[in-house]
């Protein structure tokens, strides 16, 4: 059974960088026709796309965080990270990482439990 | 980007009502929808992806229709586990967006 994990620091400082890593067990991020990605929910809002990344590194971004946003994938690690640059409190929500099928139909088929990330001084 | 607007953001209703959520998009997005279910704390689940697949293991009470801008998402006899809040998600194109959610309580 595929499992996806959340890791990375629950408190962030305004203006610093989040950091979090996705870490795949039951299967390989190596796998053709899945991206991986992240999707957010602030408290008591709705899902937010972050990014989705293939396991050879194409990356996708919502124009929204464009300009702070970057993903990476280690597969020799089977994992995949999210960094977000200049946060400020409107960043505070839960993160998932997800795995997307994207041979055919696209869904999100495996997340994440989601970790809460709050950015706070 | 591709709006989706969902209906009603809220529902009350009973066990064993028949209930339908409605998801709108604002452009032609094919059968490129996917619903998930969300309990509290908890992360989403997909219930159905292709806009009317049933993904492995949901219970058949669970079905979705549609093509093109306006998609359904019924539940023919709601039980006490499907209390929770549904999202549509279209996977047409980037960046993939989601509609702002239905949650469905108890009457």
């Amino acid at each position: 059974q595929l499992q996806l994990q959340e890791s990375g620091p629950g408190l962030v400082k305004p203006s610093e960088t989040l950091s979090l890593t996705c870490t795949v067990s039951g299967g390989s991020i190596s796998t053709s026709g899945y991206y991986w990605g992240w999707i957010r929910q602030p408290p008591g809002k709705g899902l937010e796309w972050i990014a989705d990344i293939s396991h050879s590194g194409s990356t996708y971004y919502n124009p929204s965080l464009k300009s702070r946003v970057t993903t990476s994938v280690d597969t020799s690690k089977n994992q995949f990270s999210l960094k977000l640059t200049s946060v400020t409190a409107a960043d505070t929500a839960v993160y998932y990482c997800a795995r997307r099928e994207v041979s055919v139909t696209g869904e999100n088929d495996y997340w994440g439990q989601g970790t809460q990330v709050t950015v706070s001084s | 980007d591709i709006q989706l607007t969902q209906s009603p953001p809220f529902l009350s209703a009973s066990v064993g009502d028949r209930v339908t959520i409605t998801c709108r998009a604002s452009q032609g997005i094919s059968s490129y929808l996917a619903w998930y279910q969300q309990k509290p704390g908890k992360a989403p689940e997909l219930l159905i992806y292709a806009a009317s697949t049933l993904q492995s293991g949901v219970p058949s009470r669970f079905s979705g229709s549609g093509s093109g801008t306006e998609f359904t998402l019924t539940i023919s006899s709601l039980q006490p586990e499907d209390f929770a809040t549904y999202y549509c998600q279209q996977v047409n194109s980037y960046p993939l967006t989601f509609g702002g959610g239905t949650k469905v309580e108890i009457k």
